[in-house]
């Protein structure tokens, strides 16, 4: 297993334009998150799986921000109409669990965006 | 809601010394987990050390330690025998217990940890 993986880790587009990031969790992990980090601050929650059921969303994601984790395995992240605001590193994490406790959040190194 | 404050934006300390990170919490619940994550330059976030708001027993990990102050809210991070390969982001974070919804983590702004040789 080579841990959560992310595709592209760098992605520079122009304001305007959507984007789509991919994340490849560990694999027995039916859990999956999506955070934003931008400059000198902790990651943000943006919203999470359970399988292939999107349980929660965060304030933080507008209705620029789409999310889909088809058949529970991998997830994507678009966003249409970039926004210069948009600019953050993304991350993903994934972990095993069903109800309350679990196990630990697993990140990938995250898709750095550049609105440009 | 709850949030998560890290007072120290950065923490420099000579290596093999000890240094102690400050995390503070806020939260109505009685029920939760914590965490402190390491996130080195370019690297991926990993977890250092877990806690769970239930168990009254400090959590150790090697040279990791916390002081979990349940009534203060309060939850540092003692590090000894300080590493060059220990330097990185510390970020505090918080999950709630609930689980099913509303699982995901908040964390603090993070604290800059350099060691110096």
């Amino acid at each position: 297993d080579t841990g959560v993986s992310q595709d592209p880790r760098h992605k520079i587009t122009k304001r305007g334009q959507n984007v789509t990031f991919r994340c490849d969790p560990i694999s027995e992990h039916n859990r999956l998150y999506w955070y934003r980090q931008t400059l000198g601050q902790g990651p943000e929650f943006l919203t999470y799986f359970q399988n292939e059921a999107q349980l929660e969303k965060s304030r933080l994601l507008s209705d620029r921000f789409s999310a889909e984790r088809p058949k529970g395995s991998f997830s994507t992240l678009e966003i249409q109409r970039t926004e210069q605001g948009d600019s953050a590193m993304y991350l993903c994490a994934s972990s095993l669990g069903t109800g309350p406790g679990g196990t630990e959040a697993f990140f990938g190194q995250g898709t750095r965006l550049t609105v440009v | 809601a709850q949030t998560v404050t890290q007072s120290q934006p950065e923490m420099s300390v000579q290596e093999a010394e000890t240094v102690t990170l400050s995390c503070t919490y806020d939260t109505s619940e009685s029920d939760y987990y914590l965490f402190w994550y390491k996130q080195p330059p370019s690297r991926q976030m990993i977890l250092v050390i877990r806690q769970e708001a239930y168990k009254q027993q400090n959590a150790t990990e090697n040279r990791f330690s916390v002081n979990f102050q349940k009534a203060a809210k309060s939850f540092s991070l003692k590090i000894s025998d300080s590493q060059l390969g220990d330097a990185a982001m510390y970020f505090c974070a918080y999950r709630t217990y609930s689980g099913g919804g509303a699982d995901g983590l908040t964390f603090g702004k993070g604290t800059h940890l350099i060691i110096q040789p």
